[in-house]
């Protein structure tokens, strides 16, 4: 059974530009759910998929969007990027919706904006 | 608003001594509660959910507790590969399967 995978594993960008970072859920799971986290904190919810539909959103602007595909794949987009989008970023698949289903996160991309 | 708060911020133990974290929540409707370990730089290692107050789940030298107010997570006898940080989660509602985090305890084993 594989894991939730992201990639890439470190990114380094300037203020302005735009990034797209990649997930694949686990085996068997149709949820994905990204998620940013700040040095010393918690993980904070950007927004989940569901069949390919997005599926509830945090407070985040509008420049982060995101999408998933048949595969339950998903893509997470950043444009304009800030100074403080600076953070790890993790993916997280579980089996569905609905339920308490148990959200299993990958290894995460850390971003830095200069 | 829903909010968990996790304490102590940090916690160093040497080798072999028992302690306890804890994770207090106040939300609306809870359907589940996930504990992780999550190493540096690295993603969260789920650990447990728990469903309903008064439920237990252990896991090596992990077991976690969950009242209608909050949650423990006790570690017993701990080990050096034990340090990491842990993290207390949340899921509340019926709108969204968001996880709703605490800041984490960072815990530090010494031999």
């Amino acid at each position: 059974e594989t894991g939730v995978t992201q990639s890439p594993t470190h990114l380094i960008k300037t203020r302005g530009q735009q990034v797209t970072l990649r997930c694949s859920s686990q085996s068997g799971h149709n949820t994905v759910s990204w998620y940013q986290q700040a040095l010393g904190q918690g993980p904070q919810f950007i927004f989940q998929y569901y069949r390919e539909e997005e599926n509830g959103r945090g407070n985040f602007p509008p420049r982060f969007s995101g999408l998933q595909f048949p595969n339950y794949s998903s893509e997470l987009n950043v444009n304009a990027l800030e100074l403080d989008d600076s953070a790890l970023y993790l993916c997280a698949s579980s089996l569905d919706v609905g339920g308490a289903f148990s959200q299993y996160f990958g290894p995460g991309t850390r971003l830095t904006v200069l | 608003e829903d909010q968990v708060t996790q304490s102590p911020e940090a916690l160093r133990l040497q080798e072999g001594e028992s302690s306890s974290l804890n994770c207090s929540y106040t939300v609306s409707g809870l359907r589940g509660l996930f504990w992780y370990r999550q190493d540096p730089g690295k993603g969260p290692e789920f650990l447990f959910t728990l469903y309903s107050a008064g439920e237990e789940k252990e896991k090596e030298r992990l077991k976690a507790t969950l009242t209608k107010k909050e949650s423990f997570l006790h570690i017993t006898a701990p080990k050096p590969e034990d340090s990491a940080t842990y993290l207390c989660a949340v899921q509340a509602g019926v709108r969204t399967d968001k996880l709703i985090f605490g800041t984490g305890t960072r815990l530090q084993v010494f031999p």
